[in-house]
């Protein structure tokens, strides 16, 4: 499977203020996901990323709040913008592997904290 | 749209048990079926799959699962566990042609000694 790695692996940041997080994968593939695991709770789906055009977002998620770009086939940011604690969660990438099954394989993760 | 329950939220079990993890989906389409397992301060690994073919489908670390469409299920057990399996364990679906997963809330499964 695709390594992928995501950077910051962790962040504290005050409230108002912006994060962007990486991710990046060691080969080329056609659709990357950005989910939030918020504390004690399961994964959501917030966007899909789009190489070469706008991200598609999931109810309950907006573009100003989490703008994503995908520069190319093996790269994606996701930014938070406007920060509140309420935004303290887990935020994932994952690509999509289509050799061997359709299977979605996860970044290690950004763990974020507002304060 | 799909949707996932895990019937339930924590398991505990002894060491060398079998352990059993109930997953349930409703979707009007045909789906894909995952059982993913997130280790204490660590990421999300793939334990297997369903897309199709054989029901009943084997993978990492001794676990399997049988998919039973008639009862849209997705059970994962394994027939003996380890310390090491003590685990949040997630089902999540996907609907074949969008690849998007919608997850389940997760089992803890807490095994001991």
């Amino acid at each position: 499977s695709a390594v992928i790695s995501q950077k910051p692996s962790r962040d504290i940041c005050q409230r108002g203020t912006s994060l962007t997080i990486q991710c990046q994968v060691d080969s080329q593939v056609t659709m990357m996901f950005w989910y939030r695991q918020q504390p004690g709770q399961s994964l959501t789906l917030i966007a899909t990323a789009n190489q070469g055009s706008e991200a598609t977002y999931e109810s309950g998620f907006v573009i100003d709040k989490f703008p994503i770009s995908r520069p190319n086939l093996t790269f994606s940011t996701l930014t938070v913008s406007n920060m509140s604690p309420e935004d303290s969660s887990i935020y994932l990438c994952s690509v999509l592997e289509r050799e061997g099954g359709d299977t979605q394989y996860f970044g290690p993760g950004t763990r974020l904290t507002v304060l | 749209a799909q949707s996932v329950t895990q019937l339930d939220s924590q398991v505990p079990v002894f060491e060398e048990a079998p352990v059993e993890l109930r997953c349930n989906y409703s979707s009007s389409v045909s789906v894909y079926l995952f059982w993913y397992v997130q280790y204490p301060n660590q990421g999300l690994q793939l334990l297997l799959k369903y897309l199709s073919g054989s029901t009943l489908v084997k993978g990492i670390n001794g676990f399997e699962a049988e998919f039973n469409k008639s009862q849209t299920s997705f059970h994962l057990r394994k027939p003996s566990v380890h310390i090491s399996d003590t685990a949040e364990y997630f089902c999540a679906v996907s609907i074949s042609f969008d690849y998007k997963l919608s997850f389940g809330a997760g089992t803890t499964v807490t095994v001991r000694a």
